[in-house]
């Protein structure tokens, strides 16, 4: 079974400057991929970025970056000039595609809050 | 639909009480899930439509709960007898490809 480990419960970082949650995964599949998921207050999950595990590039979606490390099975996601709009729960979530539609593992989540 | 829609938003029930809850993915959306999430921790798999098919129910905790999606589109999450432990935010979640899910609002569950 995978699992999905975010170690931080709680970050925050001043407005405009950089921030970077982490996340770890155990698994023995070899093709997954993995998101990071913001979680504001109003409950809506909305993805953030995502990385196919075959890839080996870091995926960038503007300020939002991740470092994907797979023999280490990390994948931290590094938010850029934080804004207070990125105030929010951040959750790490991985999905295997080694046989078809497959339900998301999902991390404990980290709340992160951006200081003005 | 734009997105998925969920009702109601907020649903306060009585232990003991049956509750229903509503998911409307996006149209044409194969695949459908429904995830668990308690207070202050990660969505939990429940259960997984493909179609109206229901090919997954591990995640489901115990008989008093069952899913139906009997046209392919609409589901509905049925709670019977509820518990105080059965407070949580009820999350449905449906996706074309499986590559990317894409999240409804949820329903949050108070049961008193």
């Amino acid at each position: 079974a995978q699992t999905v480990t975010q170690s931080q419960p709680e970050m925050s970082v001043q407005e405009a400057e950089t921030v970077t949650l982490s996340c770890t995964y155990d698994t023995s599949e070899n093709n997954y991929y993995l998101f990071w998921y913001k979680q504001p207050p109003s409950r809506q999950m909305i993805l953030v970025i995502r990385q196919e595990a075959y890839k080996q590039q870091n995926a960038t979606e503007n300020r939002f970056s991740v470092n994907f490390q797979k023999a280490a099975k990390s994948f931290s996601l590094k938010i850029s000039d934080s804004q207070l709009g990125d105030t929010a729960m951040y959750f790490c979530a991985f999905i295997s595609r080694n046989s078809g539609n497959t339900p998301l593992v999902f991390g404990k989540g980290t709340r992160l809050s951006v200081i003005a | 639909g734009a997105g998925v829609s969920q009702s109601p938003r907020y649903k306060v029930a009585k232990r003991g009480q049956d509750v229903a809850l509503r998911c409307d993915p996006i149209s044409g959306h194969v695949s459908l899930f429904w995830y668990q999430q308690a207070l202050g921790q990660g969505p939990e798999f429940l259960t997984y439509f493909q179609n109206e098919a229901q090919l997954d129910k591990s995640g489901l905790p115990s008989d008093r709960f069952f899913a139906e999606r009997p046209e392919g589109s609409v589901s509905t999450l049925k709670i019977q007898r509820t518990q105080q432990e059965d407070s949580a935010v009820y999350l449905c979640a449906s996706s074309q490809t499986g590559a990317e899910a894409f999240f409804g609002q949820g329903t949050r569950l108070t049961v008193v």
